[in-house]
């Protein structure tokens, strides 16, 4: 089991849904990412927080919109996608201490699916 | 410029030997992490092993070794003792002393274990 949690594992949504995406971790960690992920490819960074601020928004569309309650829940709001947007979308977390030496932990991943 | 190359996209291993996988880096930083994650069809990542830029000593976890030849900017993954369960697809990773989080990942390289 990984210490990062994700829910729903699979979302099927037509274009004109409105969902969330769930990420729960407990290791203490101060810093949280959404990255999403196609098949056979490596995951693309979406957006990045540091002690529940959002400090990196790689130009990822409006209809995605991230959301950092506490430290250690991070959600991911999803508004009129688009079919392209269908992949695996992972959350991962780790501590910020200012070095390199830190892994990201990611949990299991949400497989979403616009129809 | 690509940052981590894995060339090998994909790689057959009979069970109980070994296998190498191949990544290399490209970064003007002194201060850097280098990190190889596993992930199987079931799309969980799990962080294998990390070597920072300093290390003097190549990293090891259980069946996990990372030969690091820096000056050649490589950090290979060699897996020893292969198991049915290690067939997966392994990403390289890097995090550069940027301050910013970002891990910079190499196409993936998948590897099947054969009985």
């Amino acid at each position: 089991d990984t210490e990062v949690t994700q829910t729903p594992k699979h979302l099927v949504m037509g274009m004109t849904n409105k969902k969330s995406l769930k990420c729960e971790q407990h290791m203490g960690h101060r810093a949280m990412y959404w990255y999403k992920q196609k098949a056979k490819k490596p995951p693309e960074l979406m957006f990045v927080y540091s002690y529940e601020k959002l400090s990196i928004n790689e130009s990822v569309p409006s209809r995605f919109s991230p959301e950092c309650p506490n430290s250690s829940l991070l959600n991911l709001h999803l508004h009129a996608l688009q079919p392209e947007d269908s992949a695996l979308y992972l959350c991962a977390s780790s501590q910020r201490d200012g070095t390199v030496a830190m892994p990201q932990h990611f949990g299991d991943g949400t497989r979403l699916s616009i129809l | 410029a690509q940052k981590i190359t894995q060339t090998q996209p994909g790689m057959f291993v009979q069970e109980k030997e070994a296998v190498t996988l191949d990544c290399t880096y490209d970064t003007s930083d002194q201060s850097y992490g280098l990190f190889w994650y596993k992930q199987p069809s079931s799309g969980e990542m799990i962080f294998l092993i990390y070597q920072g830029s300093y290390d003097e000593q190549n990293a090891t976890e259980g069946r996990y070794s990372l030969n690091f030849q820096k000056a050649r900017k490589s950090a290979n993954l060699v897996i020893s003792a292969s198991q049915l369960g290690d067939s997966a697809m392994y990403f390289c990773a890097m995090r550069e002393g940027r301050g910013d989080y970002k891990l910079s990942f190499g196409a993936g390289t998948t590897v099947t274990v054969r009985a």
